[in-house]
């Protein structure tokens, strides 16, 4: 069954610094893809960043960019050049190709990220 | 360009009543899906449409709960005789369709069931 793991639950930063938050997954499927959203404290699901699993480059959207680790289930989220504004709940999720529910997301827990001046 | 649409925001209902919550999917997404965020249990999926049609409720508690999708617009979650542990965010989203589109959230209907 597939999984998502976030291990850290709160980060604090200080501006301007940055930052990775780390996710590993499990899945069975040859073919998946790998999101990235943010949750703010008023409750909105923001999407950031994604990483198809048969591409190898890593994907980078302004100041937010992924290190993918395929051998190692691995996908880290960075965030360079923090500003206060990147203070939230930060999940990490899983969809698979081709096994049971392809269309769902599977969340992980979250981080939680403190940006401080 | 709207995003995805849910209202109320907020409801309060007492133990054994029923509560409807609606979602409005972004203009030209086929595919739509509900999930459920708590504290305890994080973020879970319930149930999925595409063009309309339900595709995967895999995620829905089999009594009580149900889905529909009457037209492409929008989507109705009805919990029949809520109870306290159905208390939490119910979340849709929406997607231009499936297999590796992002989805795109709603800001959520928080559930109190007292």
């Amino acid at each position: 069954a597939q999984k998502v793991t976030q291990t850290q639950t709160s980060i604090s930063v200080v501006e301007k610094t940055t930052v990775t938050m780390d996710c590993v997954y499990e899945t069975r499927d040859s073919s998946y893809f790998l999101f990235w959203y943010k949750q703010t404290a008023s409750g909105e699901i923001v999407f950031l960043i994604r990483q198809d699993s048969y591409k190898k480059e890593n994907a980078t959207v302004g100041h937010y960019s992924l290190n993918f680790q395929k051998p190692k289930s691995s996908i880290g989220l960075i965030i360079t050049a923090t500003q206060i504004e990147d203070s939230a709940v930060y999940f990490c999720a899983m969809r698979e190709a081709f096994t049971g529910s392809f269309n769902k997301l599977t969340f992980g827990a979250g981080t939680r990220l403190a940006v401080c001046p | 360009n709207a995003g995805v649409i849910q209202t109320p925001r907020h409801k309060v209902t007492g133990k054994g009543q029923e509560a409807t919550l609606w979602c409005e999917p972004i203009s030209g997404h086929s595919a739509v899906f509900w999930y459920r965020q708590t504290i305890v249990q994080g973020l879970e999926f319930l149930t999925y449409f595409r063009n309309q049609a339900p595709i995967d409720d895999s995620g829905m508690p089999k009594e009580r709960f149900s889905a529909q999708m009457p037209n492409q617009s929008h989507s109705t979650l009805k919990i029949q005789s809520t109870q306290p542990q159905d208390s939490a965010v119910y979340l849709c989203a929406s997607s231009l369709g499936g297999g590796s589109y992002e989805q795109y959230f709603g800001p959520g209907t928080r559930l109190t069931v007292l």
